[in-house]
């Protein structure tokens, strides 16, 4: 199975600021991680599919990059409506697996 | 807009069973990946088991193979999951979702979630 290591559990950031967030997989794939955004009391929403590509929809300033054992996921400026719990997610090998999740704060 | 209904939740024995349903509509169900996606409250998301249209791909989470069973009814646009042996550590928000993407499979479009609580 393939295991995700997301960090950091918690960041708190600045309007404006550019926040970074890490999911390390215990073996090597290629493009088939996802990024999810929840916020408090909803369902997620999927912000990038195929590692670095945007889906519909949703904001620019959200990128993602990576291959092989390390991805990431950029806001290139925080915006209060970014509050949210992003978690990432490997779909090349069943068993699926998320990660554990980031708390995204406003300070 | 793509509409996704989990219903069949509630309160259940340890291990007795217990049946989920998605009702989908506003999307070509017949094309469609589907999963299920469970979050404990409080907790980070759990994939629990995929589908693909024909049932050619099937995959569990390692916590509910050789309990849970995915299957659906095109004809009718529904998913299921049959939950057998439930444990306490299945007590969970039961999410229904869809891939919304021809070029990716993962999920895509949420429900709203069906509440599973697992207790004696």
């Amino acid at each position: 199975d393939i295991q995700m290591t997301q960090s950091p559990s918690t960041l708190s950031a600045s309007i404006g600021d550019r926040v970074t967030i890490t999911c390390r997989a215990s073996r090597s794939f290629s493009t088939w991680l996802a990024w999810y955004q929840q916020k408090p009391g909803k369902a997620p929403t999927v912000l990038i599919s195929k590692a670095s590509s945007l889906d519909s929809g949703v904001p620019s300033r959200f990128r993602g990059s990576g291959s092989g054992t390390e991805f990431t996921l950029t806001i290139t400026s925080l915006q209060p409506d970014d509050l949210a719990t992003y978690y990432c997610l490997q779909y090349d090998t069943y068993p699926w697996t998320f990660g554990q999740g980031t708390k995204v704060e406003i300070k | 807009e793509v509409q996704l209904v989990a219903s069949g939740g509630g309160l259940v024995q340890p291990g007795r069973s217990l049946r989920l349903s998605c009702t989908a509509s506003d999307f070509t169900f017949d094309e469609s990946v589907m999963h299920w996606v469970r979050q404990a409250p409080g907790k980070g998301l759990e994939w629990v088991s995929t589908m693909t249209w024909d049932g050619s791909s099937i995959g569990y989470a390692d916590s509910v193979r050789g309990r849970f069973t995915i299957s659906r009814d095109n004809a009718k646009n529904s998913l299921y999951l049959q939950m057998n042996s439930l444990r306490a550590e299945d007590t969970a928000f039961y999410y229904c979702t869809k891939s919304t993407r021809g070029d990716s499979w993962n999920p895509g479009a949420w429900g709203q979630g069906t509440l599973v609580t697992v207790s004696s």
